[in-house]
């Protein structure tokens, strides 16, 4: 089974809204990263946050992390058309040994 | 552009026949990883060598076999290929093969098997 889940698994805002994804994960965990995937293509690396951080910035993305409630959230701010993407959070297994992907949150924009 | 190159991009082959996948790592990336990525299964690690030993084993099939030569590319053998095994597959690359790294994703090679 998955460590970690995405919700919602599909969102669709208006462009310049804010998009707001979570996941949460089963065990404890080191540290949890989101990646963003464009139809097809490879995933992208967006931001990773460490077991002792509750949030980090970068650009338009805010990522918190709540270890008790095992949860995460990836908030996209002022969503661009751009933003358009499977959102994926990962995090690494009880042994540590390799990381993880939930199934996503697809991501739409509309303009 | 991740640095990371994939062959071929797409493959179409039948039931029961054999296809390898190739992949080569960044530049000064040492461990390379695979995973399988399908609609029903989502994206799967498949296994993960680190300087050509491997180091991670995830949900790989016995069908399948992969190896990281001492040039550091990869190869992801898949034998008795099943309509099952159509799917995305990607290769991924990191400097040290960490979990805490960054991983940079290839394009991917699109296996169809009729």
């Amino acid at each position: 089974s998955q460590q970690g889940e995405e919700d919602p698994q599909a969102l669709s805002i208006q462009e310049g809204e804010n998009a707001t994804m979570n996941c949460s994960y089963k065990t404890s965990i080191n540290n949890l990263q989101w990646y963003r995937q464009n139809s097809g293509r490879g995933l992208v690396h967006l931001i990773l946050i460490r077991s002792n951080e509750r949030e980090k910035h970068s650009g338009r993305l805010r990522v918190t992390l709540d270890t008790s409630k095992k949860s995460s959230s990836l908030l996209i701010t002022a969503s661009r058309a751009a933003d358009t993407a499977s959102y994926f959070c990962a995090t690494d297994d009880s042994s540590a040994s390799k990381i993880i992907f939930g199934s996503g949150t697809r991501l739409s924009i509309r303009p | 552009d991740s640095g990371v190159t994939q062959t071929p991009k797409h493959l179409i082959t039948a039931t029961g026949q054999r296809v390898t996948l190739r992949c080569s790592p960044r530049s000064g990336d040492l461990s390379v990883y695979w995973y399988q990525q399908s609609l029903d299964q989502g994206l799967q690690f498949l296994i993960q060598y680190y300087n050509g030993e491997e180091r991670a084993k995830g949900n790989i099939l016995e069908r399948f076999s992969a190896q990281q030569f001492p040039d550091l590319h990869s190869e992801l053998n898949l034998s008795s290929l099943e309509l099952g095994d159509s799917a995305l597959y990607f290769c991924a690359s990191s400097v040290a093969g960490t979990i805490q790294e960054t991983q940079y994703f290839g394009p991917g090679t699109r296996l169809l098997v009729l």
